[in-house]
């Protein structure tokens, strides 16, 4: 089985708001990843969690938050978000950081 | 830091047909892997094919296959008997195999297989 899940698959938010993104999967995968993918352009890469360490794209502001619960398990929570964070949010992993990388199939944000 | 291009922005091919898809990379590594990936309308991000750079022979996976030219940096994608099905943004990337940010998407090739 190779599937990464996300929840929710569509979430609007105020600038205002908390919410959270889940990631889960259950293939045992090591490695978990948040990408932000705006329309028409390639994924861009957020957060690396491999063993419980995590990896930071400098470029990304502190109104992002990742958080691993567990190997499974993959969050990340959003607070006071700008409009141009409007974009599709998606998940992967992978057993290791030199392995394939598995997507879901994303969570698209729009924030008023 | 390593850079990844596509120079078609769009392409499109007939149904059954042949069609390759080019893709060039900047790097000083010598260790790393090239992936081609596939985003259909759908928005799920599929894996083509995957090519590690200490192989010399070419990745193929059914009815695609790899040019891998590790001198000249390129890696293309050749789709044989294109199928409908084989219609999306088709995504180079390139990954070091080390922690951290080491995994870089090029900007895509939308392909449109038509009837």
């Amino acid at each position: 089985d190779t599937e990464v899940t996300q929840t929710p698959k569509h979430l609007v938010m105020g600038m205002t708001n908390k919410k959270s993104l889940k990631c889960e999967q259950h293939m045992g995968h090591r490695a978990m990843y948040w990408y932000k993918q705006k329309a028409k352009k390639p994924p861009e890469l957020m957060f690396v969690y491999s063993y419980e360490k995590l990896s930071i794209n400098e470029s990304v502001p502190s109104r992002f938050s990742p958080e691993c619960p567990n190997s499974s398990l993959l969050n990340l929570h959003l607070h006071a978000l700008q409009p141009e964070d409007s974009a599709l949010y998606l998940c992967a992993s992978s057993q290791r950081l030199v392995d394939t990388q598995y997507f879901g199939p994303g969570t698209r944000l729009t924030v008023l | 830091a390593q850079t990844v291009t596509q120079s078609q922005p769009e392409m499109s091919v007939q149904e059954a047909e042949t069609v390759t898809l080019s893709c060039t990379y900047d790097t000083s590594e010598n260790n790393y892997y090239l992936f081609w990936y596939k985003q259909p309308p759908s928005r799920q991000m599929i894996l083509v094919i995957r090519q590690e750079a200490y192989k010399q022979q070419n990745a193929t996976e059914n009815r695609f296959s790899v040019n891998f030219q590790k001198a000249a940096k390129s890696f293309s994608l050749k789709i044989s008997d294109s199928q409908l099905g084989d219609t999306a943004m088709y995504f180079c990337a390139f990954m070091k195999p080390d922690y951290g940010q080491n995994f870089v998407f090029g900007p895509g090739t939308r392909l449109s297989v038509l009837p």
